[in-house]
């Protein structure tokens, strides 16, 4: 079975300035990993993905991710935060199989941009 | 750009009741999910549906609830007696045939409220 740790549950940033979001994942097996948000009152809007290839990934909104396969890890991260940014974000794994396909997710974190 | 529609957006309910959430998934994909997310906790995994039945199911997925895909269109999540503890967001998802990626399309949810 594999499982997502988001290490930080509530991030307040400064708008305009640069935000780090944390994840690790567990699996005995090869991955895909996502990072969905949730602005609110919304549902859940795919940022990126990472399926294979390039380990720099980038998203929607002026996002990016890398994967580090060594240290488990998919980190997001955005240089500059606008107000309109602030949402609760899921990192996301899935497992390479046939069928199902079911996302295990994180326990989200909240990020509440500053003026 | 098609989406995953889900109604009602709030149901408030007794205890003990039925509840039937309703799922229309984008009209070419053949994997429907639901999932649950009670408040302040992480998104959780409840079932999976291909080709008229259940693929995967967790633990919380008890004898109290059921899927069904009625017709061409709908996909819905019954759940049979509602206990307090069913209150949360429940998101249906899908995704379509082949794209063995994981990636899946979220509703904007259905918020229940058991009373």
């Amino acid at each position: 079975a594999q499982s997502v740790t988001q290490l930080d549950s509530q991030v307040p940033v400064f708008e305009e300035a640069p935000v780090e979001l944390r994840c690790n994942y567990s699996s005995s097996v090869s991955v895909y990993l996502f990072w969905y948000v949730q602005y609110p009152n919304q549902g859940l809007q795919l940022l990126l993905k990472y399926l294979s290839g390039s380990t720099l990934v980038k998203g929607i909104n002026g996002f990016e991710a890398e994967f580090n396969k060594s240290q488990t890890s998919f980190h997001l991260r955005k240089p500059s935060v606008h107000i309109s940014d602030t949402a609760e974000y899921f990192c996301a794994v899935s497992t390479i199989k046939a069928a199902g396909n079911k996302l295990t997710f994180g326990g989200g974190t909240r990020v509440l941009v500053k003026p | 750009e098609p989406e995953v529609t889900q109604t009602p957006s709030h149901q408030v309910t007794q205890m003990g009741q039925e509840v039937i959430l309703r799922c229309v998934p984008i009209s070419n994909h053949l994997y429907f999910y639901w999932y649950r997310q009670i408040l302040g906790q992480k998104v959780e995994f409840l079932v999976s549906f291909y080709n008229n039945e259940i693929s995967e199911k967790s633990e919380i997925f008890d004898d109290q609830f059921s899927v069904e895909r009625p017709d061409g269109s709908n996909f819905t999540l019954k759940i049979r007696s509602t206990k307090l503890e069913d209150s949360a967001m429940y998101f249906c998802a899908s995704r379509a045939s082949g794209q063995n990626t994981g990636e899946l399309f979220f509703g904007e949810g259905s918020r229940l409220t058991v009373l």
